[in-house]
């Protein structure tokens, strides 16, 4: 069992560029979501998804967009870079949204210039 | 105002201390998580609480449903305790949302 598998850990930018945060789990979680963590601020939902097919709307969603074609794998993709989206981003996956254990990726450092 | 409240925002302890961490929440939810953030990163969930008490080794964190208000406990505190300590509510209906605090910084000094 891997858990969440997430890459790359650490990524610069140039403004204006795209990139995709690439997500995998091999729990068969239906649940997968992906968060950002700022200084000084909680973690934030950016998207989720409640299965294959099925994605939604988090807290701050825009300049990012996702996928859910398999169970296993949630890519973020980042549209075009802005100096705002510099940011520790975290995939994380569970059962259902309320599953007992919620399992997090190690985390992906974004710095956009 | 934040959704999620947590407190305090740091705490320093001694070894062997007693610590408690609280969590307040003003929005309706169906469970709630305490998490552990050590440097580096690395998230590790702890316990979910939908009602009453947990205990895992020497942690235990309660929840009080009608009072919106969820405590963590470490007895007998270890220097390798010392992380963040997060606070995540999983919002009630069908949102399928998560909402976190903004974490309590934990540092137990040997």
């Amino acid at each position: 069992n891997a858990g969440v598998t997430q890459t790359p850990k650490f990524q610069v930018l140039k403004t204006g560029q795209s990139m995709t945060l690439q997500c995998a789990q091999d729990m068969n979680h239906e649940y997968m979501s992906w968060y950002r963590q700022d200084p000084g601020m909680g973690l934030r939902l950016i998207h989720y998804s409640v299965g294959a097919g099925i994605t939604d709307q988090g807290e701050v969603p825009n300049g990012y967009n996702v996928s859910r074609s398999t169970t296993e794998d949630f890519p973020l993709r980042l549209l075009s870079a802005a100096p705002s989206q510099t940011s520790v981003y975290f995939c994380a996956s569970s059962i259902y949204v309320t599953g007992n254990t919620i399992y997090f990726g190690e985390g992906s450092w974004l710095t956009v210039v | 105002k934040n959704e999620v409240e947590q407190s305090p925002q740091n705490l320093t302890a001694q070894e062997g201390e007693f610590i408690t961490i609280n969590c307040s929440y003003s929005v309706g939810i169906s469970a709630l998580h305490w998490l552990q953030q050590h440097p580096g990163g690395g998230i590790v969930s702890l316990f979910m609480l939908s009602s009453g008490k947990k205990k895992h080794g020497r942690l235990i964190a309660t929840i009080n449903i009608q009072e919106k208000h969820s405590s963590l406990h470490i007895t007998a505190s270890h220097p390798r305790d010392s992380a963040v300590y997060i606070c995540a509510v999983v919002l009630g209906g069908a949102t399928n949302k998560l909402i976190f605090g903004t974490g309590t910084l934990l540092a137990v000094q040997p």
